[in-house]
């Protein structure tokens, strides 16, 4: 059964950059057809997808969070990862990674599973 | 930008059914997924393409998709449903959620 697990700090200082990793257990992050995202969610609010990589580094990002993201993937470690520049108090939120299941035709992805998320704050 | 409107609670008594819509701009020509998160949980598929259930996800779940509005109904509504539910829809290869609607049952 494909496993997500999140990593990365719970505190970053403001106008920093957030790093974040998530490994994939239970299959290969490659070749599936499957795309590998992060998605956030502030404390108490609704959910924000923030872009979304390929085994082969092909990305699309949200178009308001694209000046300041990039997503990349590393197949050899099975992980993919996701920078955040110039973090602001605003990008607190918990950060989710989940795999995008390729729906193979004339339909929308989804989104399952989904790693457990890591709490980040941004605060000096 | 497209938006995705849910009505912010809904509340129900156990044994009820539960309908928690999900409107949009011709939202019937997309397709919607429903994702269930309970507290302090991460957020769990139990609807796509618009009435699909995922393996494990119990048959009072069902979805619906038509005109503007999209559907989650949950027949026989148990306390373990107790959660926010987020519909989800793609619009231009952008991923779109709905501000989300906690269930509670009374």
């Amino acid at each position: 059964q494909l496993q997500m697990q999140g990593s990365g700090p719970g505190l970053v200082k403001p106008s920093e950059t957030l790093s974040l990793t998530c490994s994939v257990s239970g299959g290969s992050i490659s070749g599936s057809g499957d795309y590998w995202v992060w998605i956030r969610q502030p404390p108490g609010k609704g959910l924000e997808w923030i872009g979304a990589v390929y085994y082969d580094g092909a990305t699309y990002y949200n178009p308001s969070l694209r000046s300041r993201v990039t997503i990349s993937v590393d197949t050899s470690k099975n992980l993919f990862s996701l920078r955040l520049r110039s973090m602001i108090a605003a990008d607190t939120a918990v950060y989710y990674c989940a795999r995008q299941v390729d729906c193979g035709g004339d339909c929308a992805d989804w989104f399952d599973p989904w790693g457990q998320g890591t709490l980040v704050t941004v605060s000096s | 930008s497209y938006d995705l409107t849910q009505t912010p609670s809904v509340s129900v008594s156990p044994g009820q059914t539960s309908s928690i819509t999900c409107s949009g701009d011709q939202l019937g020509t997309k397709y919607v997924c429903w994702y269930q998160q309970k507290p302090g949980q991460s957020p769990v598929l139990v609807i796509y393409q618009n009435s699909r259930r995922p393996s494990g996800i119990p048959e009072r779940f069902s979805g619906s998709n038509s005109g503007n509005t999209a559907t989650l109904t949950i027949r026989g509504t148990q306390p373990m449903d107790e959660a926010d539910y987020f519909c989800q829809a793609w619009d231009n290869s952008i991923v779109i959620f709905g501000g989300g609607t906690k269930l509670t049952v009374l």
